[in-house]
């Protein structure tokens, strides 16, 4: 079965402190792993997509990385505002075009 | 350039009412998704829609869900007879041919 593993399930860090949330991911034949942002009371943000093992992607503090089995998102020097909860999601082995979704990081950045 | 339009936002029904959830995809997209969030869980997928043709609802439920998107207008998620269960929030997100997902701010359904 299609799996999408992240971890931690949650992270407190201080205003500042990096860090870095996993996701692994149990598909064959990866058609792309795509990274979500999810603010409270709100619909998923599109961060990145990454294709291939080696890619990376930045936006302002954030960083994405692929390897064969699992990505990681880097937070650099973190804000406040860069509370939410990060989503990872990937097609599935077979079937349609959709994305099957982990259960997600929740981030809190303490000023 | 609208993003994904969904509503009501909010919507509360009694246990056995009909609740109706609309969606209209960004412009140009052709492809329309439904996901289920429950409070404390991820998003999962219900059913995967083209213009007039169910491509993959192997995420609905058998009984009392369903959904169409139409020639004209709107994407509709309709669900009959509501139980408490049915709480949740309920996110449309529509694509191109890039494969990304682009997703509207929900519909959230209380079933009093």
């Amino acid at each position: 079965e299609d799996q999408v593993t992240q971890s931690p399930e949650a992270l407190r860090l201080q205003e500042g402190e990096s860090s870095s949330l996993n996701c692994s991911y149990t598909v064959s034949g990866l058609r792309g792993l795509f990274w979500y942002r999810q603010d409270p009371g709100k619909g998923p943000e599109f961060l990145f997509t990454l294709y291939s093992a080696g890619e990376e992607k930045e936006k302002e503090r954030l960083k994405a990385t692929l390897t064969k089995k699992e990505s990681f998102l880097h937070i650099t020097a973190p804000k406040p505002e860069d509370s939410a909860t990060y989503l990872c999601a990937v097609p599935p082995t077979k079937g349609a075009q959709k994305l099957v979704f982990g259960q997600g990081t929740r981030l809190t950045i303490n000023p | 350039n609208a993003g994904v339009m969904q509503n009501p936002r909010h919507l509360v029904r009694r246990r056995g009412q009909e609740a109706r959830l609309r969606c209209s995809p960004m412009k140009g997209h052709s492809h329309v998704y439904w996901y289920r969030q429950l409070p404390e869980e991820g998003l999962k997928f219900m059913v995967y829609l083209q213009k007039e043709n169910i491509i993959d609802e192997s995420g609905m439920p058998k009984e009392r869900f369903s959904a169409e998107f139409p020639k004209e207008g709107p994407s509709i998620l309709r669900i009959q007879q509501v139980v408490r269960g049915d709480s949740a929030a309920y996110f449309c997100a529509s694509s191109g041919d890039t494969g990304e997902l682009f997703f509207g701010e929900g519909s959230r359904l209380t079933v009093l």
